[in-house]
């Protein structure tokens, strides 16, 4: 079955505790994104990746960090948690990353919702 | 930074009656995509518009490219339950890789 995964699905942790959030996509998918979802804020994008080794920052990538060593895992590193990262965050992944891209749709995983204390 | 702005932000219809709610953006987008987020998931592409001036439908949806490149419109006709949800609008901006989506139209429908 076709889709982007994330874990854990729910995390909970207190500020500076350095952690990780990892996605995969089995699609072969070259675009690769995080988001985070904030009440009456929508989906805010944090970092894309248009392939393997090439990442770059979204709309709000203060206190984040990406990876993209292989094409199916794009892991989100948060370095020193604090309480304004609390959120709801999404990966999503479509296939091209590069002529097609304003006609490929995005597909996204089931969300990671964190708590920081 | 490019935005979005959705309206109405939430919606109490009763079942059976039509929905619509529109998109607007400062600057030009090529592209015009409607997602529904499910409680608990993730967002879901409903339609995606990719002309000036088109208008497309999903069964029950249907949405509309505005012909300045700066709107967009989803109708949803004769809603039923399963239509409660958050309805994004959003696109890749132009000019770069990066997506934007709005703030959304959270749709309840009571029986």
């Amino acid at each position: 079955e076709a889709q982007v995964t994330q874990n854990p699905r729910y995390l909970i942790t207190v500020t500076g505790k350095k952690l990780t959030v990892t996605c995969s996509q089995n699609m072969n998918h070259e675009y690769m994104s995080w988001y985070r979802q904030d009440p009456g804020l929508g989906l805010r994008q944090i970092y894309y990746s248009m392939n393997v080794e090439v990442t770059d920052k979204g709309d709000v990538p203060e206190g984040y960090k990406v990876s993209r060593k292989e094409k199916r895992n794009f892991p989100l590193i948060l370095e020193s948690p604090s309480p304004n990262q609390t959120s709801l965050y999404f990966c999503a992944s479509s296939l091209s990353g590069t002529r097609l891209f304003e006609q490929e749709t995005q597909y996204f995983g089931p969300g990671t919702r964190l708590l920081v204390l | 930074g490019q935005q979005l702005n959705q309206s109405p932000q939430s919606m109490f219809i009763q079942e059976g009656e039509d929905v619509s709610m529109n998109c607007t953006s400062s600057s030009i987008f090529n592209t015009w995509l409607w997602y529904k987020q499910d409680p608990g998931e993730g967002p879901v592409l409903l339609i995606a518009l990719y002309k000036a001036g088109e208008l497309t439908s999903n069964g029950r949806l249907t949405a509309q490219f505005g012909i300045t490149r700066k709107d967009s419109f989803l109708n949803i006709s004769a809603s039923i339950p399963s239509d409660v949800g958050i309805y994004f609008c959003a696109g890749p901006t132009s000019g770069t890789y990066k997506y934007i989506f709005g703030t959304g139209t959270r749709l309840k429908v009571l029986a």
